[in-house]
């Protein structure tokens, strides 16, 4: 069962503009939701998270919102940069210590 | 500053062979402690947990095994590996009964089974 999915395996994106990658969640228990970016053969790295009690938070260039009846979220990143071509991921989370990971959204910033 | 650590960063391993992949935190105390697994188009699958000293819950049934011997010390194995166990290994940890505390990875471990 997959709890979390990111439906959209890769996005491109010209520079400047807004990338929007989107995550959506079965299980209404999860009470925080992450995003991590991750390069090649490296250790994912955190973006920005949302407690299930709000619907938007955002950080810089990095926004994430949160539609609880639709169980969907969304982290959007304006204006996008080359530097953020990377796989991004989302996770939630249920209680202290159980983080599940969607399968990852591929982010490529044309230049 | 918290730091974790996780090694060997490279393997190659035949079919059949043991594995060991060990991964310790440093910086903190009572971490909860984490064994992920990112297979090609697969994402990053939950492998084990632990939140604490012995106490070890197992995700996926698999040919591996998780021990924690000590407090920030993990340990990921097998006794004989099969090809389907190539994959990069990421170790993880968070803060123990913190609720929606980040997760924290290390720089994960390439095994590639042959």
């Amino acid at each position: 069962d997959q709890q979390v999915k990111q439906n959209s395996p890769s996005l491109s994106v010209q520079e400047g503009r807004i990338s929007i990658l989107n995550c959506d969640y079965t299980n209404s228990m999860f009470d925080y939701f992450l995003w991590y970016k991750k390069y090649p053969a490296e250790g994912p790295t955190f973006l920005i998270s949302i407690s299930s009690i709000k619907d938007k938070n955002e950080d810089g260039r990095f926004t994430v919102f949160l539609n609880k009846s639709a169980k969907h979220l969304s982290l959007h990143i304006v204006p996008s940069q080359p530097g953020d071509s990377a796989v991004y991921f989302c996770a939630g989370v249920s209680g202290t210590y159980k983080y599940i990971f969607g399968t990852g959204t591929r982010l490529k910033v044309l230049a | 500053s918290q730091t974790i650590h996780q090694w060997p960063a490279t393997l190659v391993q035949p079919v059949g062979s043991p594995l060991s992949l060990e991964c310790t935190v440093e910086g903190t105390s009572n971490p909860n402690l984490y064994w992920y697994r990112q297979a090609a188009g697969r994402g990053l699958q939950l492998l084990f947990y632990s939140v604490g000293i012995g106490q070890i819950s197992s995700e996926v049934p698999q040919n591996l095994s998780a021990s924690r011997p000590q407090d920030r010390q993990f340990i990921l194995s097998s006794k004989k590996l099969l090809l389907s166990d190539s994959g990069f290994y990421l170790c993880a940890w968070s803060k123990i009964r913190v609720s929606g505390n980040t997760i924290y990875f290390g720089e994960g471990s390439w095994l590639t089974v042959v």
